[in-house]
């Protein structure tokens, strides 16, 4: 079974420059988050899709960030413009959802390393 | 919102030793799952071991165990001959059964295996 796939592994870019980073998940998997990662502290959700639905983007800075997951499969996140604090990991996850309500653990791909000059 | 406590940011540990990283959680909901994952220094993040709140049976896989205290809502990793391998950022993460199904992650403990 294929992995979270993401790309790019890594970039960098100078301040209020735009930058896209893009998930695949597993195949199956309804449910796909994104997370951003700051140097030695845990994984900050930003947003959570359910298909191609938004259930949670309350910590997401939506004056700059914004993401989509359109076809309830695949998903992009873009920053625009970046800043300095923008600096940090960004991972993508995604876990099975069953009628029940249950789900399973989240399955991580590798992350983008983001760094902003 | 619940919350996800690590108090130790690091933690060593002598190859083939037996360790324990401590997780406390806050929660008002009385069913729930509990999750360790271990992320290398390649940084892909990869779970070791998870707990149902309703299962009062502490899970185990191979070398990594957890003792759950639902009452006292902690959720510590044991790991038992330690290996090299091991060296790792440990996350305890709790996954609310309510709606959205949210994960929330506590600050992680850094472990060193010494040789």
């Amino acid at each position: 079974e294929a992995g979270v796939a993401q790309s790019p592994r890594y970039k960098i870019i100078e301040k209020r420059q735009s930058v896209a980073f893009w998930c695949n998940p597993i195949s199956g998997h309804a449910t796909l988050y994104w997370y951003q990662q700051i140097l030695g502290q845990g994984p900050k959700l930003l947003i959570q899709f359910q298909n191609n639905g938004v259930v949670d983007d309350s910590q997401l800075p939506k004056d700059r960030f914004s993401a989509e997951r359109l076809k309830g499969v695949d998903s992009t996140l873009k920053i625009q413009p970046a800043k300095l604090e923008d600096s940090a990991v960004y991972l993508c996850a995604s876990s099975l959802y069953n009628l029940a309500g249950r789900t399973g653990e989240q399955f991580f791909g590798p992350g983008t390393r983001l760094t902003v000059l | 919102a619940q919350t996800v406590t690590q108090s130790q940011p690091e933690m060593s540990v002598q190859e083939a030793e037996t360790v324990t990283l401590s997780c406390t959680y806050d929660t008002s909901e009385s069913d729930y799952y509990l999750f360790w994952y271990k992320q290398p220094p390649s940084r892909q993040m990869i779970l070791v071991i998870r707990q149902e709140a309703y299962k009062q049976q502490n899970a185990t896989e191979n070398r990594f165990s957890v003792n759950f205290q639902k009452a006292a809502k902690s959720f510590s990793l044991k790991i038992s001959d330690s290996q090299l391998g091991d060296a790792a950022m440990y996350f305890c993460a709790y996954r609310s059964l309510n709606t959205g199904n949210q994960f929330y992650f506590g600050t992680g403990t850094s472990l060193t295996v010494i040789p």
